[in-house]
Order: structure tokens, then sequence, then C-alpha cells
């Protein structure tokens, strides 16, 4: 079984902070992505990562970067949180060439 | 830019309905569409995956199907139970140069009522 992990279901933070939001694999995969879920607007996507060191812009990275130093984790980092960064994020990975995406169980970052 | 739509947003049935969610998009040009279910509070776990050459897949009560052409699926779901009650999401993966990427439904909220 695939296994995707987030180091945290529920974050507080204050504005400024710098925030570190950590997500690993457990099945070898090139593959990363970092999503955000907001009410309305659905799931979009931060970053993407299709191998170590390697990184893409997905539909919304203002605000945020990535960093992939090993094939398992993908960390997704606010440099300097704000409010409107409260939201649901998601980690999920891919075998690079095969089909389906598999998520984490999501971190709720809550900014205040 | 793809779109993807999903109606009903909410949709409410007793136990035992056979029902239909739809998802449509805006561009037929995907590599596939994958179907994911969504428990309140947590992550995204994978139900069915078509690929753009496929009609259908299915997976014990569950039935996907796609029309590439008319930018539609759907998801049948038979003899609904109370424990099948989530949100339903539908995700197409673009071919070409976007072909990393999932673009996601808002959803449909279904509950099933005992």
């Amino acid at each position: 079984d695939v296994k995707v992990t987030q180091s945290s279901r529920y974050l507080v933070k204050r504005t400024g902070e710098k925030v570190f939001l950590e997500c690993v694999q457990d099945m070898d995969h090139e593959n990363m992505f970092w999503y955000r879920q907001d009410p309305g607007l659905g799931l979009r996507l931060i970053y993407f990562s299709y191998d170590v060191k390697m990184k893409e812009k997905g539909d919304i990275p203002e605000g945020y970067s990535v960093s992939r130093e090993k094939k398992e984790r993908f960390s997704l980092i606010l440099e300097s949180a704000s409010t409107n960064q409260t939201s649901m994020y998601l980690c999920a990975s891919r075998q690079r060439g095969t089909y389906e995406q598999y998520f984490g169980p999501g971190t709720r970052l809550t900014v205040t | 830019k793809q779109e993807v739509t999903q109606i009903p947003a909410a949709l409410s049935v007793p136990e035992g309905e056979n029902l239909v969610l739809n998802c449509s998009f805006t561009d037929s040009a995907i590599y596939n569409l994958q179907w994911f279910r969504q428990d309140p509070g947590k992550g995204l776990t994978s139900l069915l995956l078509i690929q753009s050459s496929q009609r259908e897949q299915t997976s014990g009560r569950l039935n996907a199907s796609l029309d590439k052409s008319s930018g539609r699926s759907t998801l049948y779901i038979a003899a609904s139970q109370p424990g099948d009650s989530a949100t339903y999401l539908c995700a197409v993966r673009g071919s070409g140069g976007s072909n990393y990427k999932l673009t996601f439904g808002k959803g449909t909220l279904l509950t099933v009522n005992p």
C-alpha cells in the first residue's frame, strides 16, 4: 500500500511566522505535489516536483516555496505566513509514467 | 485553460437508491480522469481511474464512464449505503505540456440517509 504522510494534522501559526509543512511518501515515487483546498475554490496546485531538487510552479505559487532534497520528502514553506494562507494543505505523490496520484491526510493550517 | 464542473453540488438520497454523479470538462485533450472520495477533514482516496482510450471502469458498486469527445464523465453508485456519504471529486489530467497536473472539480457532497 502506498503511504503518504504529513507531519501535522492541525497547525496554528501567527502572521509573519515561517512555516514548514512536511510530506513523506514510502513508495519511491518521483513525482510529488502540494495542493491547497478552500471552500468554493476546490483543490488548487501550488507546486510540483518531478524529481529530487526539481520543481515547477503550479497555479498558485505566490507566497510559497518548496524543497525536495530527498526523493521521499517534499516540503512546503510559507516564508511569512499570512491570514489568507489559512487552508487545508494536501500532499500527493505519483510514480512517474503511471497514472494514479496518492494523497496524504492533509494539514489544516490556521494563521492568526 | 481546463475547467471541471461537477453537478449537483450536493445530493441527499435514501439508503438503497442507485445514483449518478456528473462531471464535465472543457478541454477534451486529456490523458485520464480520476474519481476520488473525501471524508470530512481528511485526504482524498482514489476510487476509479479511466484512461482517455477507455469508456468505463468498474469497482464493486461503482462504475465510472467517460465520453471524452463530449467532455463528460459519470460516476454511478449502485445500492447506496450510509457509509457512502462523503464528497466525491473528479479530476482530469491534461495531455501535452500540462500532463503532470490534475484539474479538480469542486465536488459533489453526497448524503445517504438510513
